[in-house]
């Protein structure tokens, strides 16, 4: 299994940009998260979604952030228009059922917003 | 509210043992996870604690009082490999991982 996969790895953009980060699963597993990291605030749970729909968008930081899981094998993080400040690296996870399966983090999209 | 607290930075020798802390205070507490964060990487599963007590794997054991909101992961026989961020987090309620802010450990020869 190839793990998550994560595109881009890299993105700088300017401020107003529209800016989507994708995300495939390693399938099978049907819990999807997405995680923003920064120095100041470590690790955050923005979204999650169990069998594709949104269970828990609670972290969410602002109307300028969505977030879709069209099918199984595939979910996109947007944000339009972007800003300085949502500058830092965005990770994807995903586990299988049970209380104690692990989440399995992808290897991130570090986005920078000029 | 929910909060973890785990120290910033450590130091420690090749081949030594390090002990890092984190102690939480959340709601709906179901759980506590170890994950280990190399520079530019993913955070990678080390240890998963629901139950009082100690859990050995190898090198790396964790260890959690549900009773103080404590926990700790012991790493032995340190190697220069175990240079990177450990990352304490709570789980709350079913799904929801409440990550602390990590310490970052440094290894010297």
């Amino acid at each position: 299994d190839a793990g998550v996969i994560q595109s881009p790895r890299h993105e700088v953009t300017e401020m107003g940009q529209e800016v989507t980060l994708r995300c495939k699963p390693i399938s099978g597993h049907d819990y999807l998260f997405w995680y923003r990291q920064t120095m100041m605030r470590g690790l955050e749970l923005l979204i999650y979604f169990n069998n594709n729909v949104p269970i828990d968008d609670s972290g969410m930081p602002e109307d300028r952030f969505s977030a879709k899981m069209p099918n199984a094998s595939f979910s996109t993080l947007k944000i339009q228009p972007s800003e300085p400040r949502d500058s830092a690296v965005y990770f994807c996870a995903c586990r299988s059922g049970g209380q104690s399966d692990t989440q399995y983090f992808g290897p991130g999209t570090r986005l920078t917003v000029l | 509210g929910q909060n973890i607290d785990q120290p910033t930075e450590m130091t420690a020798t090749e081949g030594a043992i390090v002990q890092i802390n984190c102690t939480y205070q959340t709601s709906g507490f179901n759980g506590l996870f170890w994950y280990q964060q190399h520079a530019g990487e993913a955070p990678t599963f080390l240890s998963y604690n629901v139950l009082d007590g100690l859990e050995e794997k190898g090198r790396f054991s964790s260890f959690l009082s549900r009773s103080k909101g404590y926990s700790y992961l012991l790493l032995k026989e340190l190697q220069m490999k175990d240079s990177a961020s450990y990352l304490c987090a709570a789980r709350t309620g079913a799904n929801n991982l409440f990550f602390g802010t990590g310490t970052r450990l440094t290894v010297i020869p």
